[in-house]
């Protein structure tokens, strides 16, 4: 159980364009799945936390213009990165938890973003 | 001073040795503690997971957390070179399920 699901796995775009990545948890319900960007050999950056039904608390230096945050359902959250750049290049990891507020989180496999 | 500090490592041990890493904490309010385990370009998969202070040991994996020193271990015996990987900790406070993680630890177990 607790499995998390993140789509694409990888994609490579041209700058200027918006690129979606989807988080689905599989096999239980997430209020709250977290959003995470991670440099090559750096650890996770927290980036916004997204809760279902309301809108996405954003970390500080965090432009939420730039990264929209939708959580639809019990268990699809989406991270859109709009009018993406080189810099935005990076790795995203998405999280939920299966509710108790216990820091136990479960990740998704990862999006590698590629903006030429 | 960072929330959590890890030493990032690298890490080279033969296969069988124990693999001894740790990280220190400066937040007295953490009570979850947490090891995850990440091969290249995949996400963190969730290793131990410990609340408060004490010993939890799995299979050949151990954690200890030493909440008056604000430290935290892990410990995996009879390496195997599966298990090299980038190890990180994490940690929560009381009802939050916001992580600080360290730095992360890259492990090479060599055959």
């Amino acid at each position: 159980g607790a499995v998390v699901s993140q789509h694409p796995s990888r994609v490579i775009c041209k700058s200027g364009t918006s690129v979606k990545i989807e988080c689905r948890s599989l096999d239980f319900q997430a209020t709250t799945m977290f959003w995470y960007r991670q440099f090559p050999k750096k650890s996770l950056m927290l980036m916004a936390t997204s809760n279902e039904g309301s809108k996405a608390t954003y970390e500080q230096g965090v432009e939420k213009d730039k990264f929209l945050i939708n959580h639809a359902s019990l268990t699809l959250s989406t991270l859109t990165v709009t009018s993406a750049h080189p810099e935005d290049s990076s790795f995203y990891i998405c999280s939920a938890s299966q509710g108790a507020s216990t820091g136990e989180l479960f990740f998704g496999e990862g999006s590698r973003l590629t903006v030429l | 001073q960072k929330e959590v500090e890890q030493d990032p490592g690298p890490l080279s041990v033969p296969e069988g040795a124990i693999v001894s890493l740790n990280c220190t904490y400066s937040n007295s309010a953490f009570q979850y503690f947490m090891w995850y385990r990440q091969y290249s370009r995949k996400g963190p998969e969730l290793l131990m997971y410990t609340y408060s202070s004490g010993n939890k040991e799995d299979g050949r994996f151990t954690a200890q957390v030493d909440k008056s020193s604000k430290y935290i271990s892990l410990f995996i015996r009879d390496s195997q070179p599966s298990d090299s990987a980038t190890y990180l900790c994490a940690m929560s406070a009381q009802g939050n399920n916001r992580l600080a993680f360290g730095k992360g630890n890259q492990v090479v177990v060599i055959p």
